[in-house]
């Protein structure tokens, strides 16, 4: 089946260091990678949506500066997350939607705590 | 802009009982539907899905749900569980180019 990985799968940081997130589809192209950010107990937030080759498309509340993303091939997508703060400690979860389905393939999560 | 409402948050039932998870959604047009299930430390896996067609789907683990377009609803079922299924469940509509997930429903199988 369609496989997408997240590294790392934890991460602890001080607070005002930028970490970066790798999500990859393992068997499969995607043209399209979702990140998504869930708090606990709540469901998952849409974050952005990043197309191979092309900018994201950030949605509503979610600063574009703070969290970049990159898409650069058909297989990986990059989320940073710039000057973390304590506040932006959650759980980062990517997907991504096979080049010739509808379906999307969801990542293990990241789990971010900035101290 | 699209929404999805998850009836239950938390369901306790013991193994061998019936399950029914109810999910509504409000978007003017056609939708894509989904049932995403997330074991304990595991990823989100997709349980099932509704493009078109059959308005009942069956999915993986014996899980079905039924589409019923004048409700807006697409309820997730098993006729009877296992510990196994002891998870948290969403339901996801894509209505425009996103998915949108429902706040989520835990169920417990007690043994």
């Amino acid at each position: 089946g369609a496989v997408v990985s997240q590294h790392p799968s934890r991460v602890i940081c001080k607070s005002g260091t930028s970490v970066k997130i790798e999500c990859r589809s393992l068997d499969f192209q995607a043209t399209t990678m979702f990140w998504y950010r869930q708090f606990p107990k709540q469901s998952l937030m849409l974050m952005a949506t990043s197309n191979e080759g092309s900018k994201a498309t950030y949605e509503q509340g979610v600063e574009k500066d703070k969290f970049l993303i990159n898409h650069a091939s058909l297989t990986l997508s990059t989320l940073t997350v710039t000057s973390a703060h304590p506040e932006d400690s959650s759980f980062y979860i990517c997907s991504a939607r096979h080049r010739y389905q509808e379906t999307q393939y969801f990542g293990p999560g990241t789990r971010l705590l900035v101290l | 802009a699209q929404s999805v409402s998850q009836h239950n948050h938390h369901v306790i039932l013991s193994e061998a009982a019936s399950l029914e998870l109810g999910c509504n959604y409000s978007y003017g047009g056609t939708v894509n539907l989904f049932w995403y299930v997330q074991y304990p430390g595991q990823h989100l896996q997709l349980l099932l899905k509704y493009f078109s067609g059959d308005p009942l789907v069956k999915g993986i683990k014996g899980f079905e749900a039924e589409f019923i377009k004048s409700k807006f609803s697409f309820n997730l079922r098993k006729p009877s569980v296992q510990w196994s299924d002891t998870a948290e469940y969403f339901c996801a509509v894509r209505g425009d180019y996103k998915l949108s997930f429902g706040a989520g429903t835990t169920v417990t199988v007690r043994a």
